[in-house]
């Protein structure tokens, strides 16, 4: 099992659809997961963290599911601004000396169509 | 705002070149790490660094090398580009203690080995 997998997509939804994106993980013992944007040639950026009782920040919607492994995005409303890739980021493991590491999924790509 | 600049957002050199790809941050993060992104393979790591002077391989150091001789400043350093070297260079820092942070990227270097 892939550390990190997404449904690589590509999603197209009309705008103002609602669209959710799962992934799932590999370790159990992962303590933080993220979401990340990352718009066409241009670099990932931190979209939410997920928290473990769910959190949410205005359109979006993250989900945190420990006993099956997984997390969740929900757009809302979906915007033509929202077509990008997302990732999905989870830190698996620890690499000693005070440091930590992050997994990336390869992403899943969103198209909001007019 | 945290900030991760890349010295170069487009470069193409030759092969059998020695190419340096500069990063640097301004927000005193202890790690930083390198990455390639290529279309269908995702994010990958090459190299990263959890204090100076200190580095480690990632999943595909072969071909790089890397330095860190100030916190703010991570190099990576291509021998002799190769062809296959062709692809987008992410470079990224964190903090080591904050985990639920995540990482912040630069812009991207994208080289072209010919």
């Amino acid at each position: 099992r892939k550390e990190v997998e997404q449904d690589p997509g590509p999603f197209n939804v009309p705008e103002g659809a609602t669209v959710a994106f799962n992934c799932t993980y590999s370790n159990s013992a992962s303590q933080s997961f993220f979401w990340y944007r990352q718009d066409c040639r241009k670099e990932p950026k931190l979209l939410m963290s997920v928290y473990s009782s769910g959190n949410e920040d205005g359109r979006f919607t993250a989900q945190l599911n420990r006993a099956s492994q997984y997390i969740s995005l929900l757009i809302r409303d979906s915007k033509l601004s929202d077509s990008a890739t997302y990732l999905c980021v989870v830190n698996p493991r620890y690499s000693g000396a005070g440091s930590y590491q992050l997994t990336f999924g390869k992403g899943t790509k969103l198209s909001v169509i007019p | 705002d945290v900030k991760v600049t890349q010295s170069s957002r487009y470069l193409v050199k030759r092969t059998g070149e020695k190419v340096f790809l500069e990063c640097v941050q301004d927000m005193d993060h202890e790690n930083m790490f390198w990455y390639r992104q290529d279309p269908g393979l995702g994010l990958r790591l090459i190299y990263f660094s959890y204090d100076v002077k200190m580095k480690e391989k990632g999943d595909i150091p072969e071909g790089y090398s890397v330095s860190r001789e100030k916190k703010e400043r991570f190099s990576l350093i291509l021998e002799s580009a190769s062809t296959n070297q062709t692809s987008m260079y992410l470079c990224a820092s964190s903090y080591s203690d904050r985990p639920n942070y995540g990482y912040t990227f630069g812009s991207g270097t994208r080289l072209t080995v010919v």
